[in-house]
């Protein structure tokens, strides 16, 4: 089974701060992971994905991802926030087989202060 | 548009009436996705196909909710005798089959039961 943490519910960054949202992961087989980022009353569209290529992931509007298995982590950051960047963002899990479907964790909402 | 389309994208009914969703996934993708998102929550899988098989369902899938891919192309989500707790945005979703593909989401339909 897989599951995600994110560590906390609410980040406040100020705009032109280095962003960081946390996201732990659980899964009993190799994983692959995901982050998406949701703006309010739409759906939920893809930043970045790790698939057991480089450990360093980019995606895009300037966001990347490092998987770290031994830290079981895969931590968005964004060297400097800007006020368009300001959303719901959501950690997801699935095995590697592909046989089971994401599984999200409760999100992190990013507000960037002018 | 070649995204994933849902409708209705927002829906006010009764408690006690019953709704339908339909999704039109991106046309080349055999896997259908359904996700329940409630508000401050991520989204919490419901089922998936593949081509027309339903290939798995979850606990929250009552015997209330029905979903169909009749033809392997649109899918139908049904809610019968609506409950206030079924208020929530459906989100629909495709991929290809092969492991690690990206999932495309929709963007949503709101539910209201009242």
């Amino acid at each position: 089974a897989q599951s995600v943490t994110q560590l906390g519910s609410h980040v406040s960054v100020s705009e032109g701060a280095l962003v960081l949202l946390r996201c732990n992961y659980s899964s009993s087989v190799p994983p692959y992971l995901f982050w998406y980022v949701q703006y309010p009353n739409q759906g939920l569209q893809l930043l970045l994905k790790y698939t057991s290529a480089a450990t360093l992931v980019k995606g895009i509007n300037g966001f990347e991802a490092e998987f770290k298995k031994s830290e079981t982590s895969f931590h968005l950051t964004k060297p400097s926030a800007h006020m368009s960047d300001a959303a719901e963002y959501f950690c997801a899990v699935s095995g590697a087989s592909g046989n089971t479907p994401l599984v999200f964790g409760k999100g992190t909402r990013l507000s960037v202060i002018a | 548009d070649t995204g994933v389309s849902q409708d209705p994208r927002h829906k006010i009914t009764k408690r006690g009436q019953n709704v339908t969703f339909r999704c039109d996934p991106i046309s080349e993708h055999n896997r259908l996705y359904w996700y329940r998102q409630t508000l401050g929550q991520g989204p919490e899988f419901l089922t998936y196909f593949q081509n027309e098989a339903q290939l798995e369902k979850s606990r929250l899938l009552s015997d209330r909710f029905s979903a169909e891919r009749p033809k392997g192309s649109f899918s139908t989500l049904e809610i019968q005798r609506t409950e206030q707790g079924d208020s929530a945005m459906y989100l629909c979703a495709s991929s290809p089959q092969r492991a690690g593909n990206t999932i495309y989401f929709g963007e949503g339909s709101w539910l209201t039961v009242v």
